[in-house]
């Protein structure tokens, strides 16, 4: 168990640039998900794939967000024409099947300038 | 709504003594209950959970907490705090019939002094 790994840790971009993160799941886990987490606040809901299908999206995750996992294994989440609301650390976690917890990663800090 | 409380945004307690967070959620479907904890800058690491049966339940690093229905609570406890239990600590919920969705309260930060 090597836990879910997030990449980058930090990203820092201007205002209107695209940005995409990439998460990758604890190896047996099909179920994936993505959070936003700012600051003084706990994570909220994006998104979720069971293998590669996305089966629910939070109205947070807005037609700028897309989130993708094409072969049930990692996932990208991308950003276009970032905002300066966009600024947050984005989670990621992953969980087998059945009712069982999420286990996160250590999430991407993303700033806009 | 569904929602979740954590009325204390901050606590602040001396090394030794013991500590209880408190965590309030709302609505009416059964509940399925967590409590993580957040170093800064990390992601969150999974203390306890509870699902059913015994409403006392145990985690890891010592933490403990008691399921209350009546209350509608979850308070995280434990009898002789750390330096290193310093951390931010988020209380999260799932609903019977949609657990893939988990909400978390705002989190209370934990300062322990020496």
């Amino acid at each position: 168990d090597t836990g879910v790994s997030q990449n980058p840790r930090h990203k820092i971009t201007k205002r209107g640039q695209n940005v995409t993160f990439r998460c990758d799941p604890i190896s047996e886990h099909n179920r994936l998900y993505w959070y936003r987490q700012t600051l003084g606040q706990g994570p909220e809901f994006l998104t979720y794939f069971q293998n590669e299908a996305q089966l629910e999206k939070s109205r947070l995750l807005s037609d700028r967000f897309s989130a993708e996992r094409p072969k049930g294994s990692f996932s990208t989440l991308e950003i276009q024409r970032t905002e300066q609301g966009d600024s947050a650390m984005y989670l990621c976690a992953s969980s087998p099947t059945g009712d069982q917890p999420q286990h996160f990663g250590d999430g991407t800090r993303l700033s806009i300038l | 709504a569904q929602s979740v409380t954590q009325p204390d945004i901050h606590i602040t307690v001396s090394e030794g003594a013991s500590l209880e967070l408190r965590c309030n959620y709302s609505y009416g479907a059964t509940p399925y209950l967590f409590w993580y904890v957040q170093s800064p800058g990390q992601g969150l690491q999974l203390l306890l959970k509870y699902f059913s049966g015994d409403t006392l339940v145990q985690g890891i690093k010592g933490f403990e907490a008691e399921f209350k229905r009546s209350q509608s609570s979850f308070n995280l406890r434990k009898p002789s705090v750390h330096w290193s239990d310093a951390a931010e600590y988020f209380c999260a919920v799932a609903w019977q019939g949609n657990f893939n969705k988990f909400y978390f309260g705002s989190g209370t930060k934990l300062n322990v002094k020496p």
